[in-house]
């Protein structure tokens, strides 16, 4: 089954405790992107991918680091995580096509206390 | 600058009825428009994408509109059910940008019995 996945599903942290939280899909897709969801806010980009080995910044990148030395897997790293990086994180993933659609996985939701 | 913005915010409405969510936006130049169905604790998952060619897009009760124009984008939902119960995103992508997307906050539909 084509999808993305992404683990854990749900954390609870303290602030400063580095945490990586993992991503891979299975659909050779070039393109991947971590979002955060806020109320209010909709979803914003934090990183993204367009191949591996090529990341860039998006709109929310401070706190955050990513890496892409496969094409299938692509982690968010908190190296210290702070309270205001509670949120609900997505990550995604899209062929290089002009449809341009996106897959997202199910969602971790992370709470930095 | 580049905006999307939905109304309205959130909408309840009895199983069976048609409704309809708007989506205004500013980006610009416009590559192509999505509307997503997120529901509660899940990824967003598309229903619809629209060129600046395409005025209209159906997909089974879901109904989407275009007006390139007046950048302005319509959801409509026939017959609605009670699984349409979800948050509606509309999401418009620039024409000059490799994965940089432009989200709205999405409505938030409740469909009551």
């Amino acid at each position: 089954e084509a999808q993305v996945t992404q683990n854990p599903r749900y954390l609870i942290t303290v602030t400063g405790k580095k945490l990586t939280v993992t991503c891979s899909q299975n659909m050779n897709h070039e393109y991947m992107s971590w979002y955060r969801q806020d109320p209010g806010l909709g979803l914003r980009q934090i990183y993204y991918s367009m191949n591996v080995e090529v990341t860039d910044k998006g709109d929310v990148p401070e706190g955050y680091k990513v890496s892409r030395k496969e094409k299938r897997n692509f982690p968010l790293i908190l190296e210290s995580p702070s309270p205001n990086q509670t949120s609900l994180y997505f990550c995604a993933s899209r062929p290089r096509t002009p449809t341009d659609t996106q897959y997202f996985g199910p969602g971790t939701r992370l709470t930095v206390l | 600058k580049n905006q999307v913005e939905q109304s309205p915010q959130s909408l309840i409405i009895l199983e069976g009825k048609n409704c309809t969510l708007q989506c205004n936006y500013t980006v610009s130049p416009f590559s192509n428009l999505r509307w997503y169905k997120q529901d509660t604790g899940r990824g967003p998952v598309s229903l619809t994408i629209m060129t600046f060619s395409e005025n209209t897009k159906s997909n089974g009760r879901y109904t989407a509109t275009l007006d390139a124009d007046t950048k302005q984008s319509s959801l409509h939902i026939t017959a609605s059910q009670l699984s349409d119960s979800a948050s509606y995103i509309c999401v418009v992508k620039r024409w000059d940008t490799g994965n940089q997307f432009y989200f709205g906050t999405g409505t938030s539909l409740t469909v009551i019995p």
